[in-house]
């Protein structure tokens, strides 16, 4: 167990829906990443945040949007959804160690029907 | 570009032999390089890390080793178990709070 949870496991939905994924970093942890894993693809970053500021942006589409909050957790809204988005959405937060090592949560499945 | 790149998409080994693989990468600015387990429908579980200033660290079981002259790293796995039967990625980032950049990943199944 990584200590980073994520909510909801599973979301099937339909296109041009949106969707709202949250996520909870480790304790003391301040910084909040996004990945998205689709088969073709590997894990790709969308977006960071440190300490409720934006820090990075990836290949986040417009559509795309995060946010974190004053608790540091994080919410990852995907809008006007396409069969495309459907894939493993991954919320990852690092500390202050002595890499960037990041510490992944379990992912939410994403299914656009 | 930038990008970070494993040799081989498949790796069988036998329980008990020792497991190696291998990863490139391209960003001569990467300050580290962490290695990744991902077994099905799970995230990527962190195994060990290594800075660009060492070229060799230990953990328990696993090994990493960093050519930088090549730009190549490896992740060594020792008596191979069949919990060991995952997808690995490796990643390279830069500063302390940087995204990370990840290979495509290795399966590696082990047989009993």
């Amino acid at each position: 167990d990584s200590g980073v949870t994520q909510t909801p496991k599973h979301l099937i939905t339909a296109t041009g829906q949106r969707v709202t994924l949250r996520c909870s970093p480790r304790s003391g942890d301040l910084s909040v990443y996004w990945y998205q894993q689709s088969l073709d693809q590997g894990l790709q970053f969308l977006i960071q945040y440190y300490n409720g500021e934006e820090r990075a942006k990836g290949n986040i589409l417009e559509r795309f949007s995060a946010q974190q909050f004053p608790d540091l957790h994080s919410e990852l809204n995907l809008s006007s959804l396409e069969l495309g988005d459907s894939a493993l959405y991954f919320c990852a937060s690092s500390g202050s160690g002595s890499t960037g090592a990041q510490y992944f949560g379990p992912g939410t499945r994403l299914t656009v029907l | 570009g930038e990008s970070v790149g494993l040799h081989l998409p498949t790796l069988s080994v036998q329980e008990g032999d020792n497991s190696i693989i291998n990863c490139a990468y391209s960003n001569s600015a990467s300050d580290y390089f962490i290695w990744y387990k991902q077994e099905s429908g799970k995230g990527p579980q962190f195994i060990i890390d290594i800075r660009s200033n060492m070229d060799k660290r230990q953990g328990q079981r696993v090994t990493v080793l960093l050519n930088k002259t090549v730009k190549h790293l490896s992740l060594q796995i020792a008596a191979t178990q069949p919990g060991d039967s995952a997808v690995y990625f490796c990643a390279g980032g830069e500063g302390s709070q940087g995204n990370l950049i990840f290979g495509k990943g290795t399966k590696l199944s082990v047989k009993p």
